[in-house]
């Protein structure tokens, strides 16, 4: 599975849109992009993924460049619930069973 | 509703002794995982199972075994044989299909003294 590089940390103010970075460099033309999310002492809840298109549902938008080598997650109003730590991961949907999660973003919304 | 139900939530042991952590899912999924947390880490893969009656290694899988005789069932035993047992754990489960996510279990929280 290809490495995720997330900034450890972000801050955002209640009712603005939190844009959470992630770059994959190495990602694989068959890889996909999940994204994650883990309140603290909680188990880690799904939040959208994509392959190469842009994807949006109701918790929030997948950007992926072109060069699939990042993406952007959109939370568009965020919320003081918004505060977790977010994951950014890409694998192959086949295969390797492996789901890895690295250190993620802590994200803090800010009131 | 659907879900995954880890249980108990706290658990206290004492150094040496065995214990067994529950995971039921009624989704249907056909894969089921555990993961190990530790504070300020990312999760960790302990063991996994694909199918029932079958299941594999993961990253970290020394000191735990598990079972898998029910597709809803996935529990995972803490054995002596581990030696920093104290750590959150989850459970998670997946249908088998490239388009769906992960569903996690809300954990249980093990402290060995």
């Amino acid at each position: 599975d290809a490495k995720t590089t997330q900034p450890p940390s972000m801050d955002c103010a209640e009712g603005r849109a939190a844009n959470l970075p992630c770059n994959h460099s190495t990602i694989s033309g068959n890889e996909y992009v999940y994204w994650y999310r883990q309140i603290h002492s909680q188990g880690p809840q799904y939040i959208i993924h994509g392959l190469k298109n842009n994807e949006t549902n109701e918790m929030a938008s997948l950007i992926i460049t072109e060069d699939r080598k990042s993406s952007t997650l959109i939370l568009p109003h965020a919320t003081l619930r918004d505060t977790a730590v977010y994951y950014c991961i890409v694998r192959v949907n086949f295969g390797n069973e492996k789901l890895t999660f690295g250190t993620g973003t802590r994200l803090t919304i800010i009131p | 509703d659907g879900g995954i139900t880890q249980s108990p939530k706290y658990l206290f042991r004492k150094e040496g002794q065995n214990v067994t952590l529950s995971c039921e899912q009624n989704l249907n999924h056909d894969a089921m995982y555990w993961y190990r947390q530790d504070p300020g880490q990312g999760l960790r893969l302990i063991y996994y199972s694909q199918i029932v009656n079958d299941f594999q290694k993961g990253d970290i899988a020394e000191g735990y075994s598990v079972s898998r005789e029910k597709k809803e069932s996935f529990p995972l035993t803490v054995t002596s044989a581990q030696k920093n047992p104290t750590a959150f754990y989850l459970c998670a489960s997946r249908r088998d299909s490239a388009h769906y996510g992960y569903t996690f279990g809300s954990g249980t929280r093990l402290t060995v003294v």
